[in-house]
C-alpha cells in the first residue's frame, strides 16, 4: 500500500517570508496524483495544489508551489510571501490506482507576525 | 447542497452505545470517502466507496465499524459498542471520480464524536 510521510509536525515561518514543507511517499505505480491540502482551525479541507505525477514541471499556484522529485519520490510545498492567513495544518495526499486518496500525518504552520 | 453535508457535527456518547454519522456528499460525486481524525493527528483513511463497485474497508479499524451508500449517495458510518479511543472527528469527503485521475476531493466539515 501506498504510504506518505510528513516529517515535520510543525513548522514556523514569519511573515512574508518563504517556508517549505517536506513530503515523501512511497509507490511502485508510475501514474498518480499528489496534492497538498490545508486544513485551518475551522476544520475544513481545502485543495491547494494538484501535480500530476507524469508532468515533469512543477505545478504552482500564485505564492505556492511544489518541487516534485519522481525519482526521490519527494513532493514539497513552498509558500513564498506568507501571510497570516497561511496558518494551519498542511497535509500531503497520494491519489493512484487504489482509487483513494492517502494522507500523511500533516505539518502544522504557525505564521509569525 | 453546494458542499459535503456531515451531521451530527457533534456527538457527545457514553461507551458502549452505538452511534451513526450521516454523510451527503456533493450531487454528482462517485467517489465517497471517510477518514477519521485524532485531535491533532493525520488522517486515517477508514473506507472508500466508487460508484456501484464494491468499497474498499481496508481501512476500517475493527469489526465494530461498518459503512453503507445507499443508492450511490447518502453513507452512513456506524460503530457499534463504541470506546473512548473512537473519539475523533469523522471527515467525509466526495470527488467526482478516482483518486488516480486528479480529481479534487471536497471534504465535510467532520462530526466530532466523543465516546465517555
Amino acid at each position: 500500500a501506498q504510504t506518505v510521510t510528513q516529517s515535520q509536525p510543525e513548522m514556523s515561518v514569519q511573515e512574508a517570508e518563504t517556508v517549505t514543507l517536506s513530503c515523501t511517499y512511497d509507490t511502485s505505480e508510475s501514474d498518480y496524483y499528489l496534492f497538498w491540502y490545508k486544513q485551518p482551525p475551522s476544520r475544513q479541507m481545502i485543495l491547494v495544489i494538484r501535480q500530476e505525477a507524469y508532468k515533469q514541471q512543477n505545478a504552482t499556484e500564485n505564492r505556492f508551489s511544489v518541487n516534485f522529485q519522481k525519482a526521490a519520490k519527494s513532493f514539497s510545498l513552498k509558500i513564498s510571501d506568507s501571510q497570516l492567513g497561511d496558518a494551519a495544518m498542511y497535509f500531503c495526499a497520494y491519489g493512484g490506482n487504489n482509487n483513494d486518496m492517502r494522507f500523511g500525518a500533516g505539518t502544522r504552520l504557525t505564521v509569525k507576525p | 447542497g453546494a458542499g459535503v453535508s456531515q451531521s451530527p457535527s457533534n456527538k457527545v456518547t457514553e461507551k458502549g452505545k452505538d452511534v451513526e454519522l450521516r454523510c451527503d456528499p456533493i450531487s454528482g460525486h462517485t467517489a465517497l470517502y471517510w477518514y477519521r481524525q485524532s485531535l491533532g493527528q493525520g488522517l486515517e483513511f477508514l473506507i472508500y466507496f466508487q460508484g456501484n463497485s464494491a468499497p474498499d474497508k481496508s481501512g476500517l479499524p475493527s469489526d465494530r465499524f461498518s459503512a453503507e451508500r445507499t443508492g450511490g449517495s447518502v453513507s452512513t458510518l456506524t460503530i457499534q459498542r463504541t470506546q473512548q479511543e473512537d473519539s475523533a472527528v469523522y471527515l467525509c469527503a466526495s470527488s467526482r471520480g478516482q483518486g488516480r485521475s486528479g480529481n479534487t476531493i471536497y471534504f465535510g466539515e467532520g462530526s466530532w464524536l466523543t465516546v465517555v
